[in-house]
């Protein structure tokens, strides 16, 4: 059973860029949340995601920010225009949901924003 | 609003001593309690976890942690530390009204030889 992949393990993008942050969930699971590791910082959530609807994007910042959970296919986190503020880690995890939604997280992107 | 509060954010402590970080939560609602352990260039693995029941939860390798309710504590301890147990280690709390996770600003914990 294959655990949350992420992809690509490592980006690089220039100032003005697009970034895009692919996440596929497990198995079976069908909610998807997005954190992001600042150095030296924990993880900050970022956004949940169901099949289809964005439930909870509290902790997406308000501009060039976006992200969308498809029917078919894996979750997508797309940053317009990154600035070097951008440089992080950014991590997905993933949930059957239910009562008690124990989340198993993907080995994470590494953006870098020259 | 739940918070959690990692005291230290770094911690050294000698082969085959104790290890012991602390953990401190804030929640208006009962709390469901996680660490997670971070190995350099990965993501998180979960160590243990908190819901209901037993106030003493014992995780993977060898490490465990203690509800507290009256003191709103969460510390992950393991009583002889190995170098493999090097890497940062986050605490995070969540709950049953929101599915988000609420995490630490983490500890890195390293052995001496």
């Amino acid at each position: 059973n294959a655990g949350v992949m992420q992809n690509p393990r490592h980006l690089v993008r220039r100032r003005g860029q697009e970034a895009r942050l692919r996440c596929s969930p497990m198995k079976g699971h069908s909610h998807v949340y997005w954190y992001r590791q600042l150095p030296e910082e924990g993880l900050k959530f970022m956004v949940y995601l169901q099949k289809e609807n964005i439930i909870d994007e509290s902790g997406m910042p308000k501009e060039r920010f976006s992200a969308e959970f498809p029917k078919e296919g894996p979750s997508i986190l797309r940053i317009q225009q990154v600035v070097r503020g951008d440089s992080a880690a950014y991590f997905c995890a993933s949930s059957h949901g239910g009562s008690y939604n124990e989340q198993f997280f993907g080995p994470g992107t590494r953006l870098t924003v020259l | 609003a739940q918070s959690v509060t990692q005291l230290g954010s770094h911690v050294s402590v000698s082969e085959g001593a104790l290890v012991l970080l602390r953990c401190n939560y804030s929640s208006s609602v009962p709390p469901y309690l996680f660490w997670y352990v971070q190995y350099p260039n990965q993501g998180l693995q979960l160590l243990l976890k908190y819901t209901t029941g037993a106030t003493l939860v014992k995780g993977i390798n060898g490490f465990e942690a203690e509800f507290k309710k009256s003191e709103t504590s969460f510390h992950l301890t393991k009583p002889s530390a190995h170098m493999s147990d090097a890497a940062e280690y986050f605490c995070a709390v969540s709950d049953l009204i929101n599915d988000k996770i609420i995490f630490g600003k983490g500890t890195r914990l390293h052995i001496l030889p």
